[in-house]
Parts: structure tokens; C-alpha cells; sequence
């Protein structure tokens, strides 16, 4: 069975502070892994994702995540928080050439000026 | 033009009444999904589609049917409402071509209210 774990429902950083999610993941076969991200009002938009290849893997908006096998581990950073970066942020995973995805619980990022 | 469209935005609505919400979308896409959110739960599956002819249940399927009417097109029904479905509902779409694991693009989301 899949399941991820999001520590942390909340995470407040400072505008140009380091922005670190957790995302720990379960799953009895390979996984793809995946961050979406949630703004205000609007729908979920793929930030980035792993599918097996490198295991640093680089999405927009200068978001990064870093797949740790033995850790079971998917977290997302980002160098220096903006502004615009404040949105609900989930983490999902999938089971290799399956579609169907199973999410985390989401983690609400507030940037403070 | 979005590419996923969500129809109404918002509805409220009553205990026992019928409510269907649907989605359209233009990407040319076989696979389509819907899902509800809840605060602290995340987004979890209702059914989904892996073309016209294919319905599957989800995680969460109880309370709920879906009918695939044409590949654009697929529409989520509560046939009898109750407060517990109150949430936010999104519809999903991907296509099967070009790579192992396909972006599922998400559409606005369904603000459901069941008094």
C-alpha cells in the first residue's frame, strides 16, 4: 500500500529564507514522486516530480526536492522564500506506470515579509 | 481558455437532494479523475476514467457515481447529498502517451456546500 506522511500541516519562513517540506512516502514498489502546489482559489499545478531517473530533481519556480531512498524521503526546498510562494503544498505518490496518485495531507506555507 | 473546466464553481445545496457537478476539458486527454478535498485530509480519489468506456472507484467511492459521456467530458453525481460531502471537488485529466507516468492537470475546483 502507498501512503505519504507530510510533517508539518504549517511552516512559516521569512522572505529570503530557506524553505524546507517534508514529504516521507510508503510504498511496496518503486514510487514516483511527485509536489503540487495550491494557490489561492485555484486548482493543483505540478511542480515537480520523480520518476526513477536523477534522484535531485529541479522544478519551476526555483523548487527543488531530493529523493532518499533509505531515509523513504521526497522533502522540497527551495534556497530563498519569495512572497509569491506562500500556497498550500502536496506531496503525492504513484506506483511505477500507474496514474493514480495518493496525497499527502498538505503543508500551508506562510512567507513573512 | 483553461484547459480543465469545472461547472458550477459553487453550489449549495440541501440534505437529500441530487447534485451532479461536471467537468470538461480540451487537452484531447483518455484518463480523467475526480477528487474531493478536505482541510488536514488532503485530496483523495472518487473514481476515475481510463476512457469512455472504463469507470473504476477510487478511495472514496461510496455516496457517489460518475458517468463518462463523451472523452471530454465526465460528470460526478450525489444522489442523494448529505453534510459529510461537503468539500472541495477537482477534476484531473492526463494523457497515456509520450512518457511512463503522465502529468495529471487539475481543473478549478467545485466548492460543494450540503446544509
Amino acid at each position: 500500500a502507498q501512503s505519504v506522511t507530510q510533517l508539518g500541516s504549517h511552516v512559516s519562513v521569512s522572505e529570503g529564507a530557506l524553505v524546507l517540506l517534508r514529504c516521507n512516502y510508503s510504498s511496496s514498489v518503486p514510487p514516483y514522486l511527485f509536489w503540487y502546489v495550491q494557490y489561492p482559489n485555484q486548482g493543483l499545478q505540478l511542480l515537480l516530480k520523480y520518476t526513477s531517473a536523477a534522484t535531485l530533481v529541479k522544478g519551476i519556480n526555483g523548487f527543488e526536492a531530493e529523493f532518499k531512498k533509505s531515509e523513504t524521503s521526497f522533502h522540497l526546498t527551495k534556497p530563498s522564500a519569495h512572497m509569491s510562494d506562500a500556497a498550500e503544498y502536496f506531496c503525492a505518490v504513484s506506483e511505477s506506470g500507474a496514474n493514480n496518485l495518493f496525497f499527502g495531507t498538505g503543508t500551508r506555507l506562510t512567507v513573512i515579509p | 481558455d483553461a484547459d480543465v473546466t469545472q461547472t458550477p464553481r459553487n453550489r449549495i445545496t440541501k440534505t437529500g437532494k441530487r447534485i451532479m457537478l461536471e467537468c470538461s476539458q480540451t487537452k484531447g486527454h483518455d484518463r480523467m479523475y475526480w477528487y474531493r478535498q478536505d482541510p488536514g485530509l488532503g485530496l483523495r480519489l472518487i473514481y476515475y476514467s481510463f476512457d469512455v468506456k472504463d469507470i473504476n472507484k477510487g478511495e472514496i467511492s461510496d455516496g457517489y457515481s460518475v458517468s463518462r459521456q463523451a472523452q471530454a467530458k465526465f460528470s460526478l453525481s450525489l444522489e442523494s447529498a448529505i453534510p459529510n460531502q461537503t468539500a472541495l471537488y477537482f477534476c484531473a485529466t492526463s494523457g497515456t502517451t509520450g512518457s511512463i507516468w503522465n502529468e495529471q492537470f487539475f481543473g478549478p475546483g467545485t466548492r460543494l456546500t450540503v446544509l
